[in-house]
C-alpha cells in the first residue's frame, strides 16, 4: 500500500542533515494544526500538532512553526535519520469537526 | 500500531458490486472517521461518527454509506462501485470531539476491476 503521489513534491536530504517541510493551509479560522507521517503501506501517523494561539512548539527532534499572518506551518525535523523517509502531510482543522489534509510532501534521506 | 484495525486489508471487486469495509476504534476512542486516499486526490475525509451518531460529512458520495455500531466498531459501505473509486480507505479513530489526534488504522485498498 503505497501512499499517495504520482507528483508529491519531494525533499531530498543527506542524513545528519535538517530538513524543513512546509506547507499552505487555506482557511483562515482553522484553529488546530498538525503534521503527519505515512510511511509506505502504513497509515498517517500523527507527528505533532499545534494549536492557532502558538506559533511554536517542539517535539522529540521536531519542530512546527506556524505563521498565521501568510497561513504557513512548517516542520522542521533535525538531524533526519533514514526512518524519517516518508510522505509528510500537513492537516487543519477546519472547525467543522473534519481535518482538511494538504497534498503532501516526500521525504527521501540518503545515508 | 496505532490500536485502530480495519479488515480486509485488500479487496478486489468489480465495477457495479457493493462491498462493506470495517474498522474497529482504539479502546475508549468514541470518535471514528473515514479517509479516502487515491493517487490524483491525496487524503479525502468522507464523513465522521462520534458514539453512534454522524457529526461531520465531507466528500462522501451518495453511493457510499457509513455507521457506527453500539460497541463503536464502524462500516463504510461502497455500493455501484467504479473503477475510480479504487483507492486506499483509511479508518481513524479519537477519544471524542473536536477531531483532535486522529490515530489511523492501516487501510484497506480497494481495487476495482
Amino acid at each position: 500500500g503505497e501512499s499517495v503521489g504520482l507528483h508529491l513534491p519531494t525533499l531530498s536530504v543527506q542524513e545528519g542533515d535538517n530538513s524543513i517541510i512546509n506547507c499552505a493551509y487555506s482557511n483562515s479560522a482553522s484553529d488546530y494544526f498538525i503534521w503527519y507521517k505515512q510511511e509506505s503501506g502504513k497509515g498517517p501517523q500523527f507527528i505533532i500538532d499545534i494549536r492557532s494561539n502558538m506559533d511554536k512548539r517542539q517535539g522529540q527532534r521536531v519542530t512546527v512553526l506556524l505563521n498565521k499572518t501568510v497561513k504557513h506551518l512548517s516542520l522542521q525535523i533535525a538531524a533526519t535519520q533514514p526512518g524519517d523517509s516518508a510522505v509528510y502531510f500537513c492537516a487543519e482543522n477546519t472547525g467543522f469537526q473534519k481535518l482538511v489534509f494538504g497534498t503532501g510532501t516526500r521525504l527521501l534521506v540518503s545515508p | 500500531d496505532s490500536g485502530v484495525t480495519q479488515t480486509p486489508k485488500h479487496l478486489i471487486t468489480a465495477t457495479g458490486q457493493r462491498v462493506t469495509l470495517r474498522c474497529s476504534p482504539r479502546s475508549g476512542d468514541l470518535s471514528v472517521y473515514w479517509y479516502q486516499q487515491s493517487l490524483d486526490q491525496g487524503l479525502q475525509f468522507l464523513i465522521q461518527y462520534y458514539n453512534g451518531e454522524e457529526r461531520a460529512k465531507g466528500n462522501i458520495l451518495e453511493r457510499f454509506s457509513a455507521q457506527q455500531f453500539p460497541d463503536l466498531h464502524s462500516e463504510l459501505n461502497l455500493s455501484s462501485l467504479e473503477l475510480g473509486d479504487s483507492a486506499l480507505y483509511f479508518c481513524a479513530s479519537s477519544e471524542g470531539l473536536p477531531s483532535y489526534e486522529q490515530y489511523f488504522g492501516p487501510g484497506t485498498r480497494l481495487t476495482v476491476t
